[in-house]
């Protein structure tokens, strides 16, 4: 089974602050693991992703995140914070079962950015 | 079309009426999601439709809820009989599933609410 923990609902850095958005996840193999950003009133965008190659990921937007497999730990984390930077972050992972990925989501982040 | 669509992007039901929600994925992918996004939530997985197999129906919340796929392209997403505890975003996500992608490709969502 497959479960993902982002901790803290709320994340608030002033602008040009380094931002760190903490995602834990739980799978019993190797997974793949999803960082998405949600602007209001949009979609999911895919910020980066984790598929068992290079450990640090870098991502549109200034965003990278490192699959640190013995915290089994996927923080995202942009070294200054933009005002446009202000959405809700969502951490995900996914693994085979079947044939068949259905990611399993954090319950979200919200990033607020002030100035 | 360039991404994923939805209509539409609201609606506005009384309870009992039964809605029918549309998706339109990205041309070619094989997978479609539909997951519910309520107010402070994550995302809720309903269903997951991969190609020709039978749909994963495991997270539909009740019978009142069913969803098809014509032509391996657009889906409805039906909710019958419908409750006050149905008023959320409605999102619609398509994947290729191929070569280690399995990013998921978001439309804008449809936001029920039900008076």
């Amino acid at each position: 089974a497959q479960s993902v923990t982002q901790l803290g609902s709320h994340v608030s850095v002033s602008e040009g602050a380094l931002v760190l958005l903490r995602c834990n996840y739980s799978s019993s193999v190797p997974p793949y693991l999803f960082w998405y950003v949600q602007y209001p009133n949009q979609g999911l965008q895919l910020l980066l992703k984790y598929t068992s190659a290079a450990t640090l990921v870098k991502g549109i937007n200034g965003f990278e995140a490192e699959f640190k497999k013995s915290e089994t730990s996927f923080h995202l984390t942009k070294p200054s914070a933009h005002m446009s930077d202000a959405a809700e972050y969502f951490c995900a992972v996914s693994e085979a079962s079947g044939g068949s990925y259905i990611p399993t989501f954090g319950r979200g982040t919200s990033l607020i950015v002030h100035p | 079309g360039a991404g994923v669509s939805q209509s539409p992007s609201n609606k506005v039901t009384e309870k009992g009426k039964d809605v029918e929600l549309r998706c339109d994925p990205i041309s070619g992918h094989t997978a479609l999601y539909w997951y519910r996004q309520s107010l402070g939530q994550g995302l809720e997985f309903l269903i997951y439709f991969q190609g020709n197999s039978a749909p994963d129906k495991s997270g539909l919340p009740s019978d009142r809820f069913s969803a098809e796929r014509t032509g391996g392209s657009v889906s409805t997403l039906t909710i019958q009989r419908t409750q006050q505890e149905d008023s959320a975003v409605y999102l619609c996500a398509s994947s290729s599933n191929a070569g280690g992608t399995y990013e998921q490709y978001f439309g804008p969502g449809t936001r029920l609410t039900v008076t």
